[in-house]
């Protein structure tokens, strides 16, 4: 069964060093998602993509944080200068069109040291 | 403001006991509903989701899920529980369809289960 994959599982970096979450979504699907899940707090949507383009972002999306499908299978967080704050699990999820029924990534905890 | 209560942060219930989750919302169209599992370390697994039709779902792992409009609800139900149903469970609502989708979820029932 096709399935949403992410790397790194677990992704440790020093406060101010830029990060990259990779996800490869599922091969026919058309919408791309980041979400964000801080230790005990609940599941946070940060960005929608579609069509090349961000479709939606949360106020937690702010200048330092990116989105980019480089080739047809790829789909990759940037954080740019990562803070304290920024320690979370990132999931990534795709969907494949008309309804909105998401399917997620296993996560890639991020520890900012 | 759109926003998902699961008022119970922790329940636990003897394998073989019965078992409801609650889940309540507030959104300003027609929801679109789900129940995801969390198991420790992996990712969001979906259970179930309702958007229309019968209001009792059957989803995977004998998990059901009846949707009440009046009370804005969607509780999570099993007759029978196992003990590899602990887990954390995370209701989410969200639009049917369109560009964005973004979903707003729970905080979060963690499950225990006593043999």
């Amino acid at each position: 069964e096709p399935e949403v994959t992410q790397t790194p599982s677990h992704q440790v970096t020093q406060m101010g060093q830029e990060v990259i979450l990779r996800c490869v979504p599922i091969s026919n699907h058309l919408y791309f998602y980041w979400y964000r899940q801080i230790l005990g707090q609940k599941v946070e949507f940060l960005v929608s993509f579609y069509n090349n383009e961000i479709s939606e972002k949360s106020e937690i999306f702010d200048d330092q944080f990116s989105v980019e499908r480089p080739d047809g299978s790829n789909f990759t967080l940037k954080i740019r200068s990562t803070k304290l704050e920024d320690s979370a699990m990132y999931f990534c999820a795709s969907r494949k069109g008309v309804t909105n029924e998401q399917f997620f990534g296993p996560g890639t905890r991020l520890t900012v040291l | 403001a759109q926003s998902v209560t699961q008022p119970d942060i922790h329940i636990t219930v003897s394998e073989g006991a019965s078992l409801e989750l609650r889940c309540n919302y507030s959104y300003g169209a027609t929801p679109y509903l789900f129940w995801y599992v969390q198991s420790p370390g992996q990712g969001l697994q979906l259970l179930l989701k309702y958007f229309s039709g019968d209001t009792l779902v059957q989803g995977i792992k004998g998990f059901e899920a009846e949707f009440k409009r009046s009370q804005s609800s969607f509780n999570l139900r099993k007759p029978s529980v196992h003990w590899s149903d602990a887990a954390e469970y995370f209701c989410a609502v969200g639009p049917f369809g369109g560009s964005q989708g973004n979903l707003i979820f729970g905080k979060g029932t963690k499950l225990s289960v006593k043999p």
